[in-house]
């Protein structure tokens, strides 16, 4: 299979621990997105890489949320002191420039 | 205003019956418009991409596209259940994002 794959599909974690998310992108991908998405609404832009440059991050981002693309391919998602309005299913596509998004299963993230 | 908007949900059509699904976006340079559809606890799936104005049809979906008015639609011909599903408009801004609308559910109705 060569979509874009995410782990863990699942997790649960407590107030104020740190977790980290990992993405795999489609291989010919140069592009990689985070996206958050709760009940009801669309997916909210988080950050994107081209390589291994992270172009831009959400204003909305607190300085909690950061992100990696270290050698271009997967990236890493990473929230620090989680809390419990960041529970949500995260979401990571990819595409070739800004061509069209191919989406990964996602993360759903519950913290208690 | 929010950068891409669609009509509030839920919309609910018989089976065999048209889906009108409407979008609009407030970024003028905006080149690049796609439609996703997202069945529920799943991630969004690519339905069709437009990127000139009028009509692209692919099998029973057919987008339509008005840069003038800023406006972006789908339609969905001869509706069935299993289109039952969130659809989503996303849009490339000039900023080179892409940035979703909130949805818009539809339930055919068998």
């Amino acid at each position: 299979d060569t979509g874009v794959s995410q782990d863990p599909r699942h997790k649960i974690t407590k107030r104020g621990q740190n977790v980290t998310f990992r993405c795999d992108p489609i291989s010919e991908h140069n592009r990689l997105y985070w996206y958050r998405q709760t009940l009801g609404q669309g997916p909210e832009f988080l950050t994107y890489f081209q390589n291994e440059a992270q172009l831009e991050k959400s204003r909305l981002l607190s300085d909690r949320f950061s992100a990696e693309r270290p050698k271009g391919s997967f990236s890493t998602l990473e929230i620090q002191r989680t809390e419990q309005g960041d529970s949500a299913m995260y979401l990571c596509a990819s595409s070739w420039q800004g061509d069209t998004q191919y989406f990964g299963p996602g993360t759903r993230l519950t913290v208690l | 205003q929010k950068e891409v908007e669609q009509n509030s949900g839920p919309l609910s059509v018989p089976e065999g019956a048209i889906a009108s699904l409407n979008c609009t976006y407030s970024d003028r340079v905006s080149q690049s418009f796609f439609w996703y559809r997202q069945y529920s606890g799943k991630s969004p799936e690519l339905i069709m991409s437009i990127y000139s104005n009028g009509d692209k049809e692919d099998g029973r979906f057919t987008a339509q596209l008005n840069k003038a008015s800023q406006y972006v639609s789908l339609l969905i011909r001869d509706s069935q259940p299993s289109d039952s599903a969130t659809y989503l408009c996303a849009v490339r801004t000039s900023y080179d994002k892409v940035i979703f609308g909130p949805g818009t559910s539809l339930s055919v109705i068998p």
